[in-house]
């Protein structure tokens, strides 16, 4: 049973359409955190959300936080090839503890 | 550039042969961690160490022994593995008491052959 469910699990779409990738769960998380990984790298932080409700905003990249902070979903307007990447979204639990999705590897192109 | 390296990038092993990763962090972080990513997998952790101490080992076989000789490098060493140990291994660290957001390295990508 995967505890952090992520969709969709591969997207591939044209350059400037917009695109929203989803993170749920049933469990409830303190925070969640988003990461993008590229190929043949480790992942890198995107954002961290901590409040229920919560929304943050990273140029073209939107994350929202649910209200009962179970789920997230994060927002790309106007996609460009430079978002291309494996997309990872972790809760935490417990101490020193994030539980990861199983990703979504999404493709722009040119 | 996350403050965390890892090497060797890149190592092709023999299941034999006896072998160690290295993970090194310059954040001032309190807790590491060694993750191991499949394809078509999500992450799994393997191993958290907190304030050099293990905390977790999430059923890992013994052919995978992990090291924290203080708070800003972390080992993993290797012996006998099979060719489905073949993976991507992440080392990340974390400050504890925050919202744990963990800083990943590049990676070190393993074949056993």
């Amino acid at each position: 049973t995967q505890l952090l469910e992520q969709s969709p699990q591969f997207l591939s779409i044209q350059e400037g359409e917009n695109l929203t990738v989803y993170c749920n769960s049933s469990s409830v998380f303190s925070s969640l955190q988003w990461y993008r990984q590229e190929p043949g790298e480790g992942p890198v932080l995107l954002v961290t959300v901590v409040t229920g409700g919560e929304v943050k905003k990273l140029k073209r990249l939107t994350f929202q936080f649910g209200d009962a902070r179970k789920d997230s979903s994060l927002h790309i307007t106007a996609a460009q090839p430079g978002d291309t990447g494996l997309y990872l979204c972790a809760g935490a639990r417990g101490a020193q503890k994030l539980v990861f999705g199983q990703g979504t590897r999404l493709t722009i192109n040119p | 550039e996350t403050g965390v390296t890892q090497t060797p990038r890149h190592l092709v092993m023999g299941m034999t042969n006896k072998k160690s990763l290295k993970c090194e962090q310059h954040l001032g972080h309190n807790a590491m961690y060694w993750y191991k990513q499949s394809a078509k997998k999500p992450l799994e952790l393997m191993f958290v160490y907190s304030l050099e101490e293990r905390v977790e080992n999430n059923s890992v076989p013994s052919r995978f022994s992990p090291e924290c000789p203080n708070s800003s490098h972390l080992f993993l060493h290797l012996h006998t593995l099979q060719p489905e140990d073949s993976a991507l291994y992440l080392c990340a660290s974390s400050q504890e008491g925050t919202s744990r957001t963990q800083y990943f390295g590049p990676g070190t990508r393993l074949l056993v052959l």
